[in-house]
């Protein structure tokens, strides 16, 4: 296993279309973290995963992001009818467990146009 | 406002000079994580610092946690242009030591090493 993998690496949408991105996590990582970070900004976080389970969405994930992890392996962030404000990278982390060190993929850079 | 404060916001140095970035809290923390990133990637821990007053080196990097556990400061000597990069703290835990899962983090140095 060589890391954290997130598809697409870009994306480039139109204002109004939804969009998806995958996290593969670390095998054998129960948690899986989503965070959005603007340029030159610290991440902030969206949600997190404890193997299936959603344990956590922060106010920042209105009610057009919907995230998934179906299997408790991969993950899946979805946006609806996007918005040029949500043009960020989307960074996916996984950790062994609740105290263990977060790992973080590449991110998915949206633009939105 | 911001649970952890960096400064300064961005540091443009040539090669060869010093520089300390700082993160600061009016909070209490059981420990800080430090983190780099590289343009277009995610950020990679450095190192996490736990006991008011440590002291941790990695190379040219010297992490200190605050005796109150209440701030941090990372020290690069004679820096180099592949120390370029955004240099985040970020804490999981609060000061009883009990994990949040997620981490907070500040707003970032924006480091950049001339040549």
């Amino acid at each position: 296993d060589t890391g954290v993998s997130q598809n697409p690496r870009h994306k480039i949408t139109k204002r109004g279309q939804n969009v998806t991105f995958r996290c593969d996590p670390i095998s054998e990582h129960n948690r899986l973290y989503w965070y959005r970070q603007t340029l030159g900004q610290g991440p902030e976080f969206l949600t997190y995963f404890q193997n299936e389970a959603q344990l956590e969405k922060s106010r920042l994930l209105s009610d057009r992001f919907s995230a998934e992890r179906p299997k408790g392996s991969f993950s899946t962030l979805e946006i609806q009818r996007t918005e040029q404000g949500d043009s960020a990278m989307y960074l996916c982390a996984s950790s062994p467990s609740s105290a263990g060190e977060q790992y973080f993929g590449p991110g998915t850079r949206l633009t939105v146009t | 406002t911001q649970l952890l404060e960096q400064s300064p916001q961005f540091l443009s140095i040539q090669e060869g000079e010093n520089l300390t970035v700082y993160c600061n809290s009016s909070s209490v923390f059981s420990s800080l994580q430090w983190y780099r990133q590289e343009p277009g990637e995610g950020p990679v821990l450095l190192v996490t610092v736990v006991t008011g007053g440590e002291v941790k080196k990695l190379k040219r990097l010297t992490f200190q946690f605050g005796d109150a556990r209440k701030d941090s400061s990372l020290h690069i000597t004679a820096a180099q242009p592949g120390d370029t990069g955004l240099y985040l703290c970020a804490t999981g835990r609060n000061a009883g030591g009990t994990s949040y899962g997620k981490l907070t983090f500040g707003q970032g140095t924006i480091l950049t090493v001339h040549p």
